[in-house]
């Protein structure tokens, strides 16, 4: 079955940085790699995904990334906030309507 | 449209006895997923029903854990003979298959 693996699994930037999440996955038939983002107590809320026929995905501060030869594919957050401190949670699976794999979660903390 | 609908929000149920979690997915999606999340982990990928379907359960606990979601109302989440160990948040989340599923705001799960 599908492995993700997350990294790191706690980051800690000044507001206004960069931050960058890491993934790899193991199924070379994954197409599909949402990100969610999990407040304390909160539901997981997607915040952007993007399917293996493209390499990068921007939405406004937010960009994915995919590296499919790899495996392996980012979130980067830029010009980071203080409401933007949360858990990040990266996912594999084969298309949008199948079960996602998640990784274990990256904890974000912007400190202002 | 109101997002997907989870109750209850929080369940106390003393160790042998049923626990039952409801889940109305989103309007006009007919996919529906349970997730299990301990504390300070990540999601876990239980089960995937369609309208009276199971289509993937790789992830449920052989035993005591049942799943179903029926032609007409909610999906429901059944564990008889709860332990300590299956105190949990579960999540249960939808899509239509062409886009990202969407959670609901979980049920947190405390056996006694």
């Amino acid at each position: 079955g599908e492995n993700v693996e997350q990294h790191p699994s706690t980051l800690s930037v000044q507001e206004g940085d960069s931050a960058v999440i890491k993934c790899t996955y193991s199924d070379s038939a994954s197409n599909y790699f949402p990100w969610y983002k999990q407040e304390l107590g909160k539901r997981p809320q997607l915040i952007i995904d993007i399917r293996s026929n493209v390499g990068e995905k921007k939405d406004q501060r937010i960009a994915v990334t995919l590296n499919k030869t790899a495996k392996h594919f980012s979130l980067h957050i830029t010009e980071t906030q203080p409401e933007d401190s949360a858990v990040y949670f990266c996912a594999a699976s084969r298309d949008s309507g199948y079960a996602l794999n998640f990784g274990k979660g990256t904890s974000l903390l912007v400190t202002p | 449209n109101a997002g997907v609908m989870q109750n209850p929000r929080h369940l106390v149920r003393r160790r042998g006895q049923e626990a039952r979690l409801r889940c109305s997915p989103m309007k006009g999606h007919s996919h529906v997923y349970w997730y299990r999340q301990l504390p300070e982990e990540g999601l876990k990928f239980m089960v995937y029903l369609q309208k009276e379907n199971i289509i993937d359960e790789s992830g449920m606990p052989k035993e005591r854990f049942s799943a179903e979601f029926p032609k007409e109302g909610p999906s429901i989440l059944r564990i008889q003979q709860v332990v300590r160990g299956d105190s949990a948040a579960y999540f249960c989340a939808s899509s239509s298959g062409d886009h990202g599923a969407f959670f609901g705001q979980g049920t947190r799960l405390t056996v006694v």
